[in-house]
């Protein structure tokens, strides 16, 4: 099925420790993004990507790296969690990002906790 | 981006419409308005977005008023799962604000039987 697939979707991490959330879409999407969601804060976006080999850092990108080797994937690295990096994330992806009038796909968002 | 004005939450009798406002006065000539929602513990989902033109597809129907200053999300017959929270978003192609979408803090409809 078209859209974006993130693994995993929960994860237990303790301090310290690294991982990396994968994001995966199929759509051929130039533009992919990752968010965060806290309790009360809505949305924010950590890094982006415009294409395959294009990078740049959104609202709150400390403690988190991005890279994009290739068009579908858009992994995200969390150098060494922290308890106040516990939220949800959310990847996202679209044809053309803000410079275009389409919509965004979500994926079904990554559930981390950092103890 | 334009601010949006949205009420905190709405509650709606299933099979009937769902019309969620959104305010957004300073809007420019240029700005989209978008609509996504988020049912609960799931990612976003786009619904629809519109300029100027009324815009209706499978999910849902975008008025938008003559002057541009509010706009309204038509549900037209409300079913349990459209229980989520509501976004409206306002961007123009080339933002200045960057790529960020401020998603605000929406309104939580509820959906009841």
């Amino acid at each position: 099925n078209a859209g974006v697939t993130q693994t995993p979707k929960f994860q237990v991490l303790k301090t310290g420790q690294s991982m990396t959330l994968q994001c995966a879409q199929d759509m051929n999407h130039e533009y992919m993004s990752w968010y965060r969601q806290d309790p009360g804060m809505g949305l924010r976006l950590i890094h982006y990507s415009v294409g395959a080999g294009i990078t740049d850092q959104g609202e709150v990108p400390n403690g988190y790296n991005v890279s994009r080797s290739t068009t579908e994937d858009f992994p995200l690295r969390l150098l060494s969690a922290a308890p106040s990096q516990t939220s949800v994330y959310f990847c996202a992806s679209s044809y053309t990002g803000s410079r275009g009038g389409d919509g965004y796909t979500f994926g079904s968002g990554t559930r981390l906790t950092v103890v | 981006d334009a601010k949006t004005t949205q009420p905190p939450s709405m509650d709606c009798a299933e099979g009937r419409a769902a019309n969620l406002p959104c305010n957004h006065s300073t809007i420019s000539g240029n700005e989209y308005v978008y609509w996504y929602r988020q049912i609960h513990s799931q990612g976003p989902q786009y619904i629809i977005h519109g300029l100027k033109n009324n815009e209706t597809n499978e999910m849902a129907s975008l008025i938008i008023t003559e002057d541009r200053k509010s706009s309204t999300l038509i549900l037209p017959h409300a079913t349990l799962r459209d229980t989520a929270v509501y976004y409206c978003i306002v961007r123009a192609l080339n933002s200045n604000s960057g790529y960020a979408l401020n998603f605000g803090k929406g309104t939580s409809l509820l959906v009841t039987p």
